[in-house]
């Protein structure tokens, strides 16, 4: 199973709105509503921030939302803070029976 | 809630490990549970799935054969159990929870360095 396909990086200023792409295929995100993403600070363990495509757990900052068209997914974070700067993953569950990542996108707020 | 694991360290390849995730705070027995690792710099990558009941038990490709996951009830305790391991087994290895098909709750890591 290959892995998702996300951009290496994005960049955004404080309080601007940043989307970062999520493209797999018709076995995974395009067959079920099981897109999640994480959000991973240096040296920490990653923590969930979107899971069901589109919903957010309790706790998470509603500047955070998903979304998914086709094959695609995206997470989107609005207002950019400082602390948003991190390494997100996608991941989906595939028709492999098994989940599959994103390669991971850096955030950087300038 | 808490999610530690230990049983990490240094092996030669073709070596085993055991890794252990010690789960408190929540009610272990109903939940899936899940080992995903992460190489030095890398992306995440899933292993193994264990269902809530002990069943089903899935894999990733490139571990079948090798790793075996288990769960005990009565000490609300995950394992994996690493034979015949590989350079490219190194790693940070996440014990952690899935609800509604998400990876909900991670512990902290357990290092796991194949080398000779």
């Amino acid at each position: 199973q290959s892995a998702l396909t996300q951009p290496a990086s994005v960049s955004g200023s404080p309080g601007q709105s940043i989307t970062i792409s999520c493209t797999g295929t018709n076995t995974d995100i395009g067959r079920f509503d099981r897109v999640s993403w994480y959000q991973q600070h240096p040296g920490k363990a990653p923590k969930l921030v979107i899971y069901e495509d589109i919903r957010r757990p309790s706790g998470v900052s509603d500047r955070f939302s998903g979304s998914k068209s086709g094959n695609t997914a995206s997470l989107t974070i609005s207002g950019l803070h400082s602390d948003d700067e991190a390494d997100y993953y996608c991941c989906s569950f595939a028709s492999s029976v098994t989940w599959v990542f994103g390669g991971g996108t850096r955030v950087t707020v300038l | 809630v808490h999610l530690v694991e230990s049983g990490g360290g240094l092996v030669q390849p073709g070596g085993s490990l055991r890794l252990s995730c010690e789960v408190s705070g929540f009610n272990f027995n109903p939940y899936n549970m899940n080992w995903v690792r992460q190489a030095p710099g890398k992306g995440l990558e899933w292993v193994s799935y264990i269902g809530g009941g002990g069943t089903p038990i899935w894999y990733t490709g490139s571990v079948k054969g090798r790793f075996t996951i288990s769960r005990d009830r009565p000490k609300n305790s995950l394992y994996l159990e690493m034979n015949s391991l590989r350079d490219e087994d190194t790693g940070v290895y996440y014990c952690v929870r899935d609800l509604d098909w998400a990876f909900v709750d991670w512990g902290q890591g357990a290092l796991v360095a194949v080398s000779s």
